[in-house]
């Protein structure tokens, strides 16, 4: 079973229009990360959480964690053709020292 | 952020022989970088934790001797992929965490290679 369960795993929608990706685990985490990978290129991190209820905004990006720290999601505004690519979220459960753990990413299309 | 570099970003070889790749920080000291690989459109899976000046540690399922990891000095640690098949054809990223193991855990990833065996 996966420890961080991203969903949804694939989503198109046409620009102009809103998102949220959910990242979910049964395991409390001591941070959050958010990546965006591109094709042919590396995941760039976009933000990290570290408190229950947390919120942080990166323009059009919202990102939110759980209170209980299971969870975290990340809301997209008016989403562009430019917010296409890959979106993974990454935690460093509290029983794991500092090994980091993915979700399985989120494949996102922006049509224009 | 913390720049990592990885070269070279592509890599053809033929069946069988050894394909070396590097990881390099560039404006910090590394003392552990990590392997990743790759599949398209799927997330990254964690080959091993390259320690400096100790033994990679890997991930169940990962062959030791198949995926040779050295991590000589605090800004480089190579991984080369010995005797190399069609199947090992994939994007590897490696990734550095800045400060110590007590931080939040963030990574900065090189920007991948990928190898494709022939």
């Amino acid at each position: 079973t996966q420890l961080l369960e991203q969903s949804p795993q694939f989503l198109s929608i046409q620009e102009g229009e809103n998102l949220t990706v959910y990242c979910n685990s049964s395991s409390v985490f001591s941070s959050l990360q958010w990546y965006r990978q591109e094709p042919g290129e590396g995941p760039v991190l976009l933000v990290t959480v570290v408190t229950g209820g947390e919120v942080k905004k990166l323009k059009r990006l919202t990102f939110q964690f759980g209170d209980a720290r299971k969870d975290s999601s990340l809301h997209i505004t008016a989403a562009q053709p430019g917010d296409t690519g890959l979106y993974l979220c990454a935690g460093v459960r509290e029983t794991s020292g500092s090994r980091l753990t993915f979700g399985e990413g989120t494949q996102l299309t922006v049509n224009p | 952020g913390a720049v990592v570099s990885q070269h070279p970003s592509r890599v053809i070889c033929k069946s069988g022989t050894s394909v070396k790749i590097e990881c390099r920080s560039l404006d910090f000291q590394a003392t552990t970088m990590f392997w990743y690989r790759q599949f398209p459109k799927q997330s990254l899976m964690l080959m091993a934790t390259s320690n400096e000046g100790s033994k990679a540690t890997y991930e169940q399922g990962v062959e030791k001797d198949k995926f040779l990891i050295n991590h000589a000095s605090l800004t480089l640690s190579t991984l080369t992929v010995t005797s190399a098949h069609p199947e090992d054809s994939s994007f590897y990223i490696c990734s550095a965490r800045v400060g110590t193991v007590t931080n939040t855990g963030e990574l900065f990833f090189g920007e991948g290679s990928r190898l494709t065996v022939l």
